[in-house]
């Protein structure tokens, strides 16, 4: 069964606007939740969450968790054509194992 | 500091060929872990290791075995290639403590025809 799902699966958007995708999880000794862009190539790591309610920004990003309600977003603001990737959402669980989500891919049109 | 690299970076094989798929890190990480990411997919775990001579399956092990005599290589081997083994294969490194994010190779993209 899915462990990890995010959505939605596909989003276009114009420069400038603001995104948000969602990651929930459902997994057993549930260590940390991270974030990664993938750009046709290696997926680049953007944040990893360990604790509820603590926002971690960088730039025009930023992610928060919720471990009560088993869920993540990713709020991108001012989109540039350079956020434009799949955006992969892992869970670390216990024996620092991960379990990742499908993607969200995100397209942001000049 | 290379990082993690992969080799080859792209290869085809026939259907009951088999090949080596070579990882190497150079951050003396204790954890090294092979994914295979199938179009429009995440990645699935196939085989990891927490330490040299010691390794465990993941999700999607069938059709591959790996080994870990050093702590710097973990190579991943395909014996008997089959199509449904068509796919983008990730090595990726971690200090194995808490807290730690996974780094990524290139990744090797491999077609079975």
């Amino acid at each position: 069964e899915d462990k990890v799902v995010q959505s939605p699966l596909s989003l276009v958007v114009h420069e400038g606007d603001t995104v948000t995708l969602n990651c929930s999880y459902e997994v057993t000794n549930f260590r940390s939740l991270l974030w990664y862009k993938q750009e046709k190539k290696a997926p680049t790591f953007l944040f990893m969450l360990t604790s509820s309610g603590i926002e971690k920004k960088s730039g025009r990003l930023s992610s928060i968790l919720d471990k009560k309600e088993l869920f993540s977003i990713l709020n991108i603001t001012a989109t540039q054509t350079g956020d434009s990737a799949v955006y992969l959402c892992a869970v670390e669980w216990t024996g620092n194992q991960f379990y990742f989500g499908t993607g969200t891919s995100l397209t942001v049109i000049p | 500091n290379a990082g993690v690299t992969q080799t080859p970076k792209f290869r085809i094989l026939k259907i009951g060929q088999s090949m080596t798929l070579q990882c190497a890190q150079d951050m003396n990480h204790n954890y090294m872990y092979w994914y295979r990411q199938d179009p429009g997919m995440g990645l699935k775990l196939i085989y990891y290791s927490v330490g040299a001579g010691i390794t465990d399956k993941g999700e999607v092990p069938n059709g591959y075995n790996v080994s870990r005599s050093t702590t710097e290589d973990f190579p991943l081997r395909l014996e008997l290639a089959a199509p449904s083994q068509t796919s983008v294969y990730f090595c990726a490194s971690s200090p194995g403590t808490a807290g730690e994010t996974q780094y990524f190779g290139p990744g090797t993209r491999l077609l079975v025809l």
